[in-house]
């Protein structure tokens, strides 16, 4: 089944690090763009990051300099490694695949989403 | 930065109702705007693409419109298991999303 399967959310505090992973099924990661998209409690949708099937990557100006999304071809998996990491940050996680037009494109595969608390 | 506004932000109908949503977008996007539907508890589901190009799988029902600034997506008989958030996303440069329409059945 072609799937999207992320991990490693949870509580932690202000300023700290965490790596979310996406563990992709029936496809290649490498061989498409790929997102995350958050989403605060209650809150609406708000893209964070894309990595081209190239490699090259692209940020939201509210993560830049802090988040970084890489992938490992040969686990076929994504990953968003977060630091400085703020209460804002705050949200469930989705990671995404991504159907390219030329700088992003819709995200036509979602996965479940990983919940990221950040809190003292 | 290109800002996406979604009209309304809540919407109460009956079953078998013609149900539309409003998106505008700041400047514009050609036709690239997708629609997504999200139902409590759950990821979001891509219903169209391109505007008006209707997923696979999506039922006919749902069908969108527009180009520019402006677009609708339109349930044409709303039913029982349509209750959800809608959400459109502009990917014209990079990617912004509107901030929900959320339908409710009355």
């Amino acid at each position: 089944e072609v799937q999207l399967v992320e991990s490693g959310g949870g509580l932690i505090q202000p300023g700290g690090s965490l790596r979310l992973s996406c563990a992709a099924s029936e496809f290649s990661v490498s061989s498409n763009y790929m997102s995350w998209v958050r989403q605060a409690p209650g809150k609406g949708l708000e893209w964070v990051s894309v990595i081209y099937d190239g490699g090259s990557t692209f940020y939201a100006d509210s993560v830049k300099g802090r988040f970084t999304i890489s992938r490992d071809n040969s686990k076929n998996t994504l990953y968003l490694q977060m630091n400085s990491l703020r209460a804002e940050d705050t949200a469930v996680y989705y990671c995404t695949r991504v159907i390219s037009t030329w700088q992003i494109g819709y995200f036509d595969l979602w996965g479940r989403g990983t919940l990221v608390t950040v809190s003292s | 930065d290109i800002h996406m506004t979604q009209s309304p932000s809540t919407l109460s109908a009956s079953i078998g109702d013609r149900v539309t949503i409003t998106c505008r977008a700041s400047q514009s996007i050609s036709s690239w705007l997708a629609w997504y539907q999200q139902k409590p508890g759950k990821a979001p589901n891509l219903l169209i693409y391109k505007a008006s190009t209707l997923e696979s799988g999506v039922p006919s029902r749902f069908s969108g419109s527009g180009s520019g600034t402006e677009f609708t997506l339109t349930i044409s008989s709303l039913q029982p298991d349509d209750l959800a958030t809608y959400y459109c996303q502009q990917y014209n440069s990079y990617s912004t999303f509107g901030q929900g329409t959320k339908v409710e059945i009355k």
